[in-house]
């Protein structure tokens, strides 16, 4: 079974702390993904990465960063975090690109920024 | 981007099948339909897809209209552990995948 794992299920910082939530898959899929999930908007894509050091913006990549230097492991960076990016953050890893390809997640880090 | 449109909420009953329904009228000739379920305190997971053709799989079924403005997922018999929120999405050649606020399935002992 694949597995993407999640280095927090649950994270409290202050705001302007620098953030970083860690992702791992274990099934050498070449994409990763990283959302947040906030009530009333659904899933909404953060940043994504088809591959070891690049990186493809998605819908809301405003006050994120990400870093893949690795094919298995892919960060988040709240650089200064706000209390606005209290959110559950959700991600997943697919085996290619394709349309029809399945995407895996992650269990979930849910951050509050106080 | 084309938009998938599910009731908020169902109920069903143990052991009884359940039939959750999504429109996606704007769907193009290209866009797949996928399902996927969260459950509480969980991340999303991978129910089934298909392009025009109904799928069988072991989680459910996937029911594609014949002009694919809608489908219909069957859980043929419904448990207490298929208790989550149902989401249907398009994926087009962008390779995005929009979740909306899904169908928060509720299923009764």
């Amino acid at each position: 079974d694949v597995k993407v794992t999640q280095s927090s299920r649950y994270l409290v910082k202050r705001t302007g702390e620098k953030v970083f939530l860690e992702c791992v898959q274990d099934m050498d899929h070449e994409n990763m993904f990283w959302y947040r999930q906030d009530p009333g908007l659904g899933l909404r894509l953060i940043y994504f990465s088809y591959d070891v050091k690049m990186k493809e913006k998605g819908d809301i990549p405003e006050g994120y960063s990400v870093s893949r230097e690795k094919k298995e492991r892919f960060s988040l960076i709240l650089e200064s975090a706000s209390t606005n990016q209290t959110s559950m953050y959700l991600c997943a890893s697919s085996l290619s690109t394709g349309i029809s390809d399945t995407q895996y997640f992650g269990p979930g880090t849910r951050l509050t920024v106080l | 981007d084309a938009k998938t449109t599910q009731p908020n909420s169902m109920e069903s009953n143990e052991e009884e099948p359940v039939h959750l329904p999504c429109n996606h009228s704007t769907i193009s000739g290209t866009d797949y339909i996928h399902w996927y379920r969260q459950l509480p305190s969980q991340g999303p997971e991978y129910v089934i897809h298909g392009l025009t053709s109904n799928v069988n799989n072991r989680m459910a079924s996937l029911a594609i209209a014949e002009d694919r403005k809608s489908s219909t997922l069957i859980l043929h018999r419904a448990t207490l552990r298929d208790a989550a929120v149902y989401y249907c999405i398009l994926r087009d050649w962008n390779n995005d995948m929009r979740f909306g606020a899904g169908t928060r399935l509720t299923v009764k002992p």
